[in-house]
């Protein structure tokens, strides 16, 4: 099974801030890497698919980069709404499999 | 409106079987694999099966290979998954989704494996 480890598992940071939060795959997933935020409460919303791509709706300050085992979620100008956790997924095998994710909270 | 909804969760013993359904509408559901995704309480995403279009192909976390199904049936464009051999572990929030691209998500129902 491809492992998929994040860092941070949480991090505190100021509104306006921008954040990174990183995904390393256990092996070659070439750009098979989605993103996703979830809000306490609520279901899974996709902001990224193909490690780079934005999903239709997701605001431009998520962008997403990265290939083969090395992968980065961005987020730039943070407000109240983008505080949640956030997963990253690889489906370039079976299982599918996430990463532990990350928690972003306000400092 | 494109959307899934989720039903058939509920209070099982452990050895118990349920089966959850996921109605989707707003879009043609037999031109997308569907995936079952859980969540246990207070963790992490973990994806459970996916079945591609015709049903042809199945996929499954080992964790629940030979006690879990996922079917689905295009003319009622619902997707299910029969859980037999219920386990403690199992207890979680279930969730459908639009595959690959995991765009569309359920609500979930929550399962709970408990004496």
């Amino acid at each position: 099974d491809i492992q998929m480890t994040q860092s941070p598992s949480s991090l505190s940071a100021s509104l306006g801030d921008r954040v990174t939060i990183t995904c390393r795959a256990s092996q070659g997933i070439s750009n098979y890497l989605a993103w996703f935020q979830q809000k306490p409460g609520k279901a899974p919303k996709s902001l990224i698919y193909a490690a780079s791509s934005l999903q239709n709706g997701v605001p431009s300050k998520f962008s997403g980069s990265g290939s083969g085992t090395d992968f980065t979620l961005t987020i730039t100008s943070l407000q109240p709404e983008d505080f949640a956790t956030y997963y990253c997924q690889q489906y370039y095998g079976s299982p599918l499999t996430f990463g532990g994710g990350t928690r972003v909270e306000i400092k | 409106e494109v959307q899934l909804v989720e039903s058939g969760g509920g209070l099982v013993q452990p050895g118990g079987s349920l089966r959850l359904s996921c109605a989707a509408s707003g879009f043609t559901f037999s031109s997308y694999w569907m995936s079952w995704v859980r969540q246990a309480p207070g963790k992490g995403l973990e994806w459970v099966a996916n079945i591609k279009q015709d049903g042809s192909v199945k996929n499954y976390v080992d964790s629940v290979k030979g006690r879990f199904t996922i079917s689905r049936d295009n003319s009622e464009k619902s997707l299910y998954l029969q859980m037999n051999s219920l386990r403690a572990e199992d207890t979680a929030l279930y969730y459908c989704a639009r595959s690959n691209a995991f765009d569309i998500w359920g609500q979930g129902t929550m399962v709970t494996v408990s004496s």
